[in-house]
């Protein structure tokens, strides 16, 4: 297993939608963990992070972390056309001080 | 600076020749990390920089992949005799401590033919 897998997709919602992207993750990474978003042919850009089971929520975004069934998942509430892009889910890789990342799910959110 | 900044923005060499990557990354960042991202691919973590030194460089592909980092601020990442495959998107990204917020540099695109 890779260290952080994600369903590449893509994951095609309607506005206003709630847009759902997963994560899975081995027990070769530290239990923190980051989403990145990435528009076309720019930069990825931290967008939200976890480090305890649970929810956290910011804005429309809500995280998700289950450590018992090593997933995470990245809720977006109220999807909007500007929501599409890839969005990476990371985390440290266990020992080090660098992130490892999963290979990005693409949304694509319609008007 | 305000942000990372690498440069240049895009570029296009022949198979065989050299090629030098900067980046500058934000002022007062200690950690600095290179990442590629090829077609298709996620992230693939290249060397990493504490200050000047580079505890881990475990993801550099080949001895013709090198970095240097001065003065705690500029990293240089060089290629020679460039490969198609080095063909990616070469990423740095700066941190100040260890929360891995990474700040991303917009990249330099890499193109061999």
């Amino acid at each position: 297993q890779k260290e952080v897998e994600q369903n590449s997709g893509p994951l095609s919602v309607p506005e206003g939608a709630i847009a759902s992207l997963n994560c899975t993750y081995s027990d070769r990474v530290s239990q923190s963990f980051f989403w990145y978003r990435q528009y076309s042919g720019k930069s990825p850009e931290l967008i939200m992070s976890i480090y305890s089971n649970g929810d956290k929520e910011d804005g429309r975004f809500t995280a998700q972390l289950n450590k018992a069934s090593q997933y995470v998942s990245l809720l977006i509430r109220d999807s909007q056309p500007s929501d599409s892009a890839t969005y990476l889910c990371a985390a440290p890789q266990g020992g080090s001080e660098k992130l490892v990342f999963g290979k990005g799910t693409k949304l694509t959110v319609n008007p | 600076g305000a942000g990372v900044s690498q440069s240049p923005s895009n570029k296009v060499t022949e198979k065989g020749k050299d090629v030098e990557l900067r980046c500058d990354p934000i002022s007062g960042h200690t950690a600095l990390y290179w990442y590629r991202q090829s077609l298709g691919q996620g992230l693939e973590f290249l060397i990493y920089f504490q200050g000047n030194s580079a505890p881990d460089k475990s993801g550099l592909p080949s001895d013709r992949f090198s970095a240097e980092r001065t003065g705690g601020s500029v990293s240089t990442l060089t290629i020679q005799r460039t490969q198609q495959e080095d063909s990616a998107v070469y990423l740095c990204a700066s941190i100040q401590g260890s929360n891995y917020g990474y700040t991303f540099g917009s990249g330099t695109r890499l193109t061999v033919v």
